[in-house]
């Protein structure tokens, strides 16, 4: 059964370093998303990407991050200047049309 | 998207059914209940969505009552790998713009016991 996929699954970093993680959604997937969690709080959604654009943003989604779909397999999602509070797991999600989303297993950022 | 109210957990006995209560007394019309489930920090899992119907898969069942304001998903055979949080969410289905981050509650966790 294909899946979401993510890389790394643990990515730690310097606070004010950028970080790049990494999604493989399902091949024939059109949407994708990101949410986080920070560790004992609620999976939180940060953006939904369609059609090479953002499709929604939450206040969290701020200018220090973006996303881009650079080729026809992955998706990313770019921290430009790390903070504490950004230590988190990332999960990237996709979906197909008119069906519900995957959730990949997550990136675990910690920022020292 | 309408709120959502779980138990903040339960326990469940291995082999037996596990009903997990979900109430939602402002959904409207065109809202559907989806379930997810978070195994220890792993990515949410999708389980079943339904409008008004009760709906089964391989997974799970769904009931919603009459009047959509509460549901219950069951377990029918929970095993030591369904300790979860389960997630009830309350939304439109999913719109082609894809502006449908889903909003994510405490939701309960189930513990199943030996």
């Amino acid at each position: 059964e294909p899946e979401v996929t993510q890389t790394p699954s643990h990515q730690v970093t310097q606070m004010g370093q950028e970080v790049i993680l990494r999604c493989v959604p399902i091949s024939n997937h059109l949407y994708f998303y990101w949410y986080r969690q920070i560790l004992g709080q609620k999976v939180e959604f940060l953006v939904s990407f369609y059609n090479n654009e953002i499709s929604e943003k939450s206040e969290i989604f701020d200018d220090q991050f973006s996303v881009e779909r650079p080729d026809g397999s992955n998706f990313t999602l770019k921290i430009r200047s790390t903070k504490l509070e950004d230590s988190a797991m990332y999960f990237c999600a996709s979906r197909k049309e008119s069906d519900t989303q995957y959730f990949g297993p997550g990136t675990r950022l910690t920022v020292l | 998207d309408a709120k959502t109210t779980q138990p903040t957990s339960m326990d469940c006995a291995e082999g037996r059914a596990a009903n997990l209560p979900c109430n939602h007394s402002t959904i409207s019309g065109n809202e559907y209940v989806y379930w997810y489930r978070q195994i220890h920090s792993q990515g949410p899992q999708y389980i079943i969505h339904g409008l008004k119907n009760n709906e089964t898969n391989e997974m799970a069942s769904l009931i919603i009552t009459e009047d959509r304001k509460s549901s219950t998903l069951i377990l029918p055979h929970a095993t030591l790998r369904d300790t979860a949080v389960y997630y009830c969410i309350v939304r439109v289905a999913h719109s082609g713009g894809g502006a449908d981050g889903l909003t994510f509650g405490k939701g309960t966790h189930l513990i199943i016991q030996p």
